[in-house]
């Protein structure tokens, strides 16, 4: 079946960086556009990031341009982002999915950040 | 970018029908998709390209878009529905309304 599985986050001080990586099994991963998004406690869903099927295209959510990178290696089927300049505001329960239709399906687990000052 | 506006609340009988709308001034050129969040789970579609939706999910959940607002629909609301929803739209950006708390009184 189809599954991703997030891993990679934890504790940081503000200013900090963090990798965080999404493993994807049951579907050709090569073939979909992946996104992540985050949650912060008690709030709503933000989108954080998509790229492309290919890799060759990227867009972020202006919280995040210029500090966060998305990217994906088709032949680990594993989607990454990268964290830099971290703040508190990073802090959120983040989560990988697979696009498709106009829809975000299925999710990960999530993989919680916690950014100290 | 462009901002969805829902409701943060709706509360519903057991068995009754329980409507939650999604407002965006670009919405009428594009699709609108909705999640359900349980608490401590991950979101999942239950509907998407507006009125379409996923195998596995009950008849009871549909869709609508008219102009600038889509509705999700719940007929027959059963307590397990309770859970926080959101609407998305896709540009070249993708956009969340703030979520509406489905309270099954």
């Amino acid at each position: 079946q189809v599954q991703l599985v997030e891993s990679g986050g934890g504790l940081v001080k503000a200013g900090g960086s963090l990798r965080l990586s999404c493993a994807a099994s049951g579907f050709t991963f090569s073939n979909y556009y992946m996104s992540w998004m985050r949650q912060a406690p008690g709030k709503g869903l933000e989108w954080v990031s998509y790229i492309s099927a290919s890799g060759t295209t990227e867009f972020y959510a202006d919280s995040v341009k210029g500090r966060f990178t998305i990217s994906r290696d088709n032949a680990k089927n594993s989607l990454y982002l990268q964290m830099n300049s971290l703040r508190g505001e990073d802090t959120a329960v983040y989560y990988c999915a697979r696009d498709q239709a106009d829809m975000s399906d299925p999710w990960g687990q999530g993989t919680l950040v916690t950014v100290s000052s | 970018s462009f901002e969805l506006t829902q409701p943060p609340s709706v509360s519903v009988s057991p068995g009754q029908t329980a409507s939650i709308t999604c407002s965006g001034d670009k919405l009428v050129d594009k699709h609108a998709c909705w999640y359900q969040q349980k608490p401590g789970q991950s979101p999942v579609v239950v509907i998407y390209k507006d009125d379409k939706r996923p195998s596995g999910i009950p008849e009871r959940f549909s869709g609508s878009r008219s102009g600038n607002t889509a509705t999700l629909t719940i007929s027959g609301t059963q307590a397990m529905d309770e859970a926080d929803y959101y609407c998305q739209a896709w540009d070249s950006a993708r956009v969340f309304g703030g979520g509406t708390k489905l309270t099954v009184l």
